[in-house]
């Protein structure tokens, strides 16, 4: 099956640092998916990219839908404490046997010194 | 509008024994995954329902089942628990359409 690669593991900032984040595949996806996960908690989506070349913001998140549609990046500008999580990335490719579900990275851990 | 419920948040069961997990999707929402989520294989895809129809399966044995109700509500169940099935359980609920999954909370299961 489809392998997500996600890097860096971890990250460890000081508040007010840009993070960046990405996601390559060995595969072409149809949807990428950002989520941020805190501690006994749900992933939470952050970010959803439908279209090839795709950049949207939400907040002082930006990620951008690579131009070959097996990639994919996140980044956060001036981190805050209340930004340390989890962030995973997912893939949807939408074909076949495979509708309707998402493959994950093995997500980024994000640390944020005050 | 709610999120995604799913119950219960912990469960404590014996190597062997068998558990039924719920989970009830946003309302309107017609399709529901389930994830397994553990430390040493990440989240991995267990299965996903859409209009009560079973549309695609992860690499799972077959002690894990799922179902789904007329009213979008799903159900899954581990048979003779193994050690390896303790994990932070998710559902997700989404319409079908091509949109991200709104993930319930988890349920947490601990095999001893």
């Amino acid at each position: 099956g489809q392998q997500l690669n996600q890097s860096p593991q971890s990250m460890f900032i000081q508040e007010g640092e840009d993070v960046s984040m990405n996601c390559t595949s060995s595969s072409i996806f149809n949807t990428w998916l950002w989520y941020k996960q805190d501690p006994g908690e749900g992933p939470v989506l952050l970010i959803a990219l439908y279209k090839a070349g795709e950049l949207t913001s939400n907040g002082r998140l930006t990620a951008q839908f690579g131009t070959t549609r097996k990639d994919s990046f996140l980044n956060i500008s001036a981190s805050i404490p209340s930004d340390v999580g989890i962030y995973f990335c997912a893939g949807r490719p939408d074909r076949g046997s495979t509708l309707g579900r998402l493959y994950f990275g093995r997500g980024t851990q994000l640390t944020v010194w005050p | 509008k709610a999120g995604v419920t799913q119950t219960p948040r912990y469960l404590i069961k014996t190597r062997g024994q068998q558990v039924t997990l719920s989970c009830s999707p946003i309302s309107g929402h017609r399709s529901v995954s389930w994830y397994q989520q553990t430390p040493g294989q990440g989240l991995q895809f267990l299965f996903e329902y859409f209009s009560e129809t079973q549309r695609n399966k992860g690499n799972f044995p077959g002690r894990f089942s799922g179902r789904q109700f007329s009213n979008s509500r799903s159900e899954m169940n581990v048979s003779t628990l193994e050690l390896g099935d303790s994990a932070l359980y998710l559902c997700a609920s989404s319409t079908g359409g091509d949109y991200g999954y709104t993930f319930g909370s988890g349920t947490r299961l601990t095999v001893v």
